[in-house]
């Protein structure tokens, strides 16, 4: 079974504190995108990438940065927390090959005190 | 950027009955994409559409594309208290694959 995993469910951080929040597929998938989710806001576009070590800003990067070294492994990084970051993400991939449908995780949860 | 905009936000009926959903948006698209979200899950594709069709069909849905009013419904027939969830559509608006979110409509189907 495809599957898209995020490492954890819900995280609960301190602000000011790093945050990685790690995502991994196993569908040989191409593109990879970070998602976080408010409510009355829908689905905003943190960060996507198409190839490993390539990343592109998405709606609202400010405060994230990326990573991809390996092409099934795209990290979220919050350098320095703050509660305004305290959201849902979900970490998303599809492939170049399909017609753009995106395979989701499960999402993790993060509260930032 | 806003590109899909649902309507409802809300919808409740009774199990038996249709639910329809609708999603306007602004700019061209390749294709229009329906998401289903369970409460506190990640979301899980439905059915997609291309800009050159006008509508398909996936067991209990049903999808119209309008593309002259920039505009698409999800129909689901004989609804079940499993279809509770939120709903939302998707484009990719010509942005290189990427999807555009709307806020979502929040079904509840009570049994």
């Amino acid at each position: 079974d495809v599957k898209v995993t995020q490492s954890s469910r819900y995280l609960v951080k301190r602000t000011g504190e790093k945050v990685f929040l790690e995502c991994v597929q196993d569908m040989d998938h191409e593109n990879m995108f970070w998602y976080r989710q408010d409510p009355g806001l829908g689905l905003r576009l943190i960060y996507f990438s198409y190839d490993v070590k390539m990343k592109e800003k998405g709606d609202i990067p400010e405060g994230y940065s990326v990573s991809r070294e390996k092409k099934e492994r795209f990290s979220l990084i919050l350098e320095s927390a703050s509660t305004n970051q305290t959201s849902m993400y979900l970490c998303a991939s599809s492939s170049t090959r399909g017609p753009g449908e995106l395979f989701f995780g499960e999402g993790s949860r993060l509260t930032v005190l | 950027s806003q590109q899909g905009e649902e309507d409802p936000q809300a919808l409740s009926i009774q199990e038996g009955e249709n639910a329809t959903m609708n999603c306007s948006y602004k700019t061209s698209i390749n294709n229009l994409q329906w998401y289903r979200q369970n409460s506190g899950r990640g979301l899980v594709h439905l059915i997609l559409i291309r800009s050159n069709e006008r509508e398909k069909h996936s067991g209990r849905l049903r999808v119209t594309l309008d593309t002259s009013k920039k505009s698409s419904s999800l129909l689901i027939t004989a609804s079940r208290a499993a279809d509770t969830a939120s709903y939302f559509c998707a484009t990719d608006a010509h942005q290189g694959g990427k999807l555009i979110f709307g806020q979502g409509t929040e079904l509840s189907v009570k049994p």
